[in-house]
């Protein structure tokens, strides 16, 4: 089955610098990559999503990279803010697959003012 | 509003003692499933449902069952708690598996 492996763990930025979190995926078979965020307290929210049949997205200050190839995907955040700070995971399915989604092991992302 | 509803929040219980977290969804969505998430290992798929009296196992089923019975809930029930069932609970609903999940606000189980 799909494995996801997700870094850093734990990752601390200034506010107003760039955060970059990293996945890897082992089935070639997948074709959509969502990268969700959770708040304290709360259940995880979709933040943005890719498909295989582009390289990359962008939603105003995130954007997520996918290189199909070395089977790696990446969430970009530029100019950091406070209440960017929380859990990120990315997670990996397929056409056809009934499982929904395999997910990284999350990344806690905090924003120091 | 569009929602999935997860009862109870909290729970603590002891060990072998029965219990269900009730999962409810008012999209129509197809797709369910439940995962547990834990410190380091993010969140790890239990069981999960592609419609009504359609089920089967996710990464780690053990120790739990679920049923789907009606569309829009998919209860997941401990016949026999133990200790290292003590976790956080989700419970999310899809329209299909490529579209966006959408998660309850979580039950934190305590089993002692």
């Amino acid at each position: 089955g799909e494995n996801v492996e997700q870094h850093p763990s734990t990752l601390s930025v200034q506010e107003g610098d760039s955060a970059v979190i990293k996945c890897t995926y082992s089935d070639s078979a997948s074709n959509y990559f969502p990268w969700y965020k959770q708040e304290l307290g709360k259940g995880p929210q979709l933040i943005i999503d890719i498909r295989s049949n582009v390289g990359e997205k962008k939603d105003q200050r995130i954007a997520v990279t996918l290189n199909k190839t070395a089977k790696h995907f990446s969430l970009h955040i530029t100019e950091t803010q406070p209440e960017d700070s929380a859990v990120y995971f990315c997670a990996a399915t397929f056409s056809g697959s009934a499982r929904q989604l395999t997910f990284g092991s999350g990344t806690q992302l905090t924003v120091l003012p | 509003e569009a929602q999935v509803t997860q009862n109870p929040r909290y729970l603590i219980t002891v060990t072998g003692k029965k219990l269900t977290v009730t999962c409810s969804q008012n999209m129509n969505h197809e797709y369910m499933s439940w995962y547990r998430q834990d410190p380091g290992l993010g969140l790890r798929q239990i069981y999960y449902s592609m419609n009504v009296e359609v089920t089967d196992k996710g990464d780690v089923p053990e120790g739990y069952k679920v049923s789907r019975k009606e569309k829009r809930n998919f209860p997941l029930i401990l016949e026999s708690p133990s200790p290292n069932q003590t976790s956080l609970y989700f419970c999310a609903s899809s329209f299909r598996g490529q579209t966006e999940a959408f998660f309850g606000q979580g039950t934190r189980l305590t089993v002692v």
